[in-house]
């Protein structure tokens, strides 16, 4: 079975606060990919990131951080000295295997609200 | 610079009247999908397109069709509209190459649908 889990339907921390979004995927291939995207409330799916399943090396984009762990199966992300403009849903999602095209499974997403 | 552009932003249609939405891209990507995404929900994949390939989601709905008469515009044909169908519809592409390489995805802003 192919399925991501975002335990945290919702989160809400002060600006400046920071905070991390949790992920957790299952698959069976041995080769897949992870993603997470942002969708602020105008309604555009942002790309983020995009991470193989031979990477395991975590990422730093700014005040963006990702740990991947496949002992956990997890795909962290973790945003630092969090701002106003980061409130947004926050999907993480999965490309398993080969496939003729990037069919991405996506989790229910994590609502973030930042509060000044 | 839009890169995938959807038309309209926001769409109201009568139960059972027929409704086309409209995507286009600039990103030359072969690659174009449709996504349903309901009220708090994960995206759900319709179908795609890859070239000129029609690949259809098992439990996609007679109701939904698509065209996509050149590479850069893909429409979203909804024969009859029930309320349930009232939603976000996102719209996708990617640049796809045969193996296992998984392109990212680049959505559209989307087209709220209201049926009345």
């Amino acid at each position: 079975a192919q399925k991501v889990t975002q335990a945290q339907t919702e989160i809400s921390v002060v600006e400046k606060e920071d905070v991390t979004l949790d992920c957790v995927y299952e698959t069976r291939d041995t080769t897949y990919y992870l993603f997470w995207y942002k969708q602020p409330p105008s309604g555009e799916l942002v790309f983020l990131i995009r991470r193989n399943s031979f990477d395991e090396q975590n990422e730093i984009s700014g005040r963006y951080s990702w740990n991947f762990q496949k002992s956990t199966s997890s795909f962290n992300f973790t945003i630092t000295a969090s701002q106003v403009v980061d409130s947004a849903v926050y999907f993480c999602a999965l490309s398993p295997g080969y496939s003729s095209a990037s069919k991405i499974i996506f989790g229910s997403g994590t609502r973030l609200s930042i509060r000044p | 610079d839009a890169m995938v552009i959807q038309n309209p932003r926001y769409q109201v249609t009568q139960f059972g009247k027929p409704v086309t939405l409209s995507c286009s891209q600039t990103l030359n990507h072969n690659v174009m999908y449709w996504y349903q995404q309901k009220s708090s929900q994960a995206p759900k994949l319709l179908f795609h397109y890859y070239d000129k390939d029609f690949n259809n989601e098992a439990d996609t709905p007679d109701n939904f069709q698509s065209r996509r008469p050149n590479t850069s515009f893909c429409f979203l044909d909804i024969r009859s509209p029930g309320l349930g169908d009232a939603a976000m519809y996102l719209c996708a592409t990617s640049r796809q190459t045969s193996g296992v390489t998984k392109n990212i995805q680049y959505f559209g802003a989307g087209t709220r649908l209201s049926v009345l």
